[in-house]
């Protein structure tokens, strides 16, 4: 299918390890989002990339957490020196419409467990 | 105080019913309102977009934006077992500006 991809679907990990999350947007979609969501909760913002504007990092909720778009097309999250609190599932969502973002298309989500 | 807020639920009706989901956001600047439903294990799915205030429909479906007392429902009609999910609120400012998500209702539809 064309629809967003995420890798891995499931990650578990010990505390203090690095992990790497993946997204693979629809093809020829501008803007990309990570979204985290935690058992029960809604779904928190971390990262916003749209086109080549410099990305809109003010949801990382610390240093641990980066994300980079390589050649506008798949992105990685990447959380250092994981904790047990940055256990959730993960988000990646893509929108058309030329990079507007009233209709975003997510990917499944990859679930992270922190023992 | 968050930018939107949403009741949380669980919310349980019997099949038929008619539900009405509720969100309020606090800035006027808001101008695109969305709502997304989750499938458990599942990522969000759009279900209903509108531009400022007013109505739209689609099939059961009904969106309402009161941009005056910045309130947005959902409405179903006809309420169906497969309806059962989480419904998100989304708002936004500028086409091209990030969304920000209310914490969902959880809506079970009772058989």
């Amino acid at each position: 299918g064309a629809g967003v991809s995420q890798s891995p679907s499931n990650k578990v990990t010990e505390k203090g390890k690095d992990v790497e999350l993946r997204c693979d947007p629809i093809s020829g979609h501008t803007a990309l989002y990570w979204y985290r969501q935690s058992l029960g909760q809604g779904l928190e913002f971390l990262i916003y990339f749209q086109g080549n504007s410099a990305p809109d990092k003010s949801g990382l909720p610390s240093d641990r957490f980066s994300a980079e778009r390589t050649g506008g097309s798949v992105s990685t999250l990447t959380i250092q020196r994981t904790q047990q609190e940055d256990s959730a599932v993960y988000l990646c969502a893509s929108s058309s419409q030329g990079g507007r973002s009233e209709k975003l298309f997510f990917g499944s989500g990859t679930q992270l467990s922190v023992l | 105080q968050k930018e939107v807020e949403q009741d949380p639920g669980p919310l349980s009706v019997p099949e038929g019913a008619i539900v009405s989901l509720n969100c309020t956001y606090s800035n006027s600047a808001f101008q695109y309102f969305m709502w997304y439903r989750q499938y458990s294990r599942k990522g969000p799915e759009l279900l209903m977009y509108t531009y400022s205030s007013g109505n739209k429909e689609d099939g059961r479906f009904t969106a309402q934006v009161d941009k005056s007392s910045k309130y947005i429902s959902l409405f179903i009609r006809d309420s169906q077992p497969s309806d059962s999910a989480t419904y998100l609120c989304a708002i936004l400012k500028t086409s091209y500006d990030k969304v920000i998500f209310g914490p969902g209702t959880s809506l079970s539809v009772i058989p």
